[in-house]
């Protein structure tokens, strides 16, 4: 099965840049997407395929994706942004997974 | 507004069943396909399966974890979705979301999500 990484957790200033890494194998082959989940809420969808924004979501959001590895940028960071974060892609054998989520805390 | 609202959660013994309701409002729900989506208590999301539209035939996809035990099904002329599910585990204990799929460049992404209903499986 196809198995997404990303680390437990990220700390980051108000004000400056926060990456959030998704690992996975030639996961530069594959659109990654991105959901923020505050705490007691549902999934909002952040960026998609690889680094697209939705509607809405601010242009702080973006997205990148080559390789082993893609990473889901935070910039000038807001402590309205303090959220798990879940990168997710579909693989044919796996189907749709998400990766293991990162605690944003903004000090 | 485009909104998804869930309903059918609840407390259920190891064994139940128990049927969980989506409601949809706000878009064309027959265009799309939909997904449930589940979160155990603390840890991270998983899917649990999608039902595709009419002109894909209304096909299912399970994840490993429920394949023949929950069953999805959806009622467009009511804009709903369902998800039957049957044989409870402990470990389906879990906040069930629903989330519409759109189709972006290499697969779907899933860009809107209702609020999630509870169920706990517990003797």
């Amino acid at each position: 099965s196809y198995v997404l990484t990303q680390p437990p957790s990220v700390s980051v200033a108000p004000g400056q840049t926060a990456r959030i890494t998704c690992g996975g194998n030639n996961i530069g082959s594959k659109s990654v997407h991105w959901y923020q989940q505050k705490p007691g809420q549902a999934p909002v969808l952040v960026v998609y395929d690889d680094s697209d924004r939705p509607s809405g979501i601010p242009e702080r959001f973006s997205g990148s994706n080559s390789g082993n590895t893609a990473t889901l940028t935070i910039s000038r960071v807001e402590a309205g942004d303090e959220a798990d974060y879940y990168c997710q892609v579909w693989d044919s054998s796996s189907d749709y997974v998400f990766g293991t989520g990162t605690k944003v805390t903004v000090l | 507004e485009v909104q998804l609202v869930e309903s059918g959660g609840g407390l259920v013994q190891p064994g139940g069943s128990l049927r969980l309701s989506c409601a949809a409002s706000g878009f064309t729900f027959s265009d799309h396909y939909m997904d449930w989506v589940r979160q155990a208590p603390g840890k991270g999301l998983e899917w649990v399966g999608r039902t595709r539209n009419k002109a894909n035939s209304y096909t299912t996809e399970y994840a490993a974890s429920v394949k023949g035990r929950f069953t999805i099904s959806r009622d467009d002329s009511k804009n709903s979705l369902y998800l039957q599910m049957n044989s409870l585990k402990t470990e389906d204990t879990a906040v069930y979301y629903c989330a519409r799929a759109s189709e972006g460049y290499y697969y779907y992404y899933m860009d809107v999500w209702g609020k999630g209903t509870t169920v706990t499986v517990s003797s």
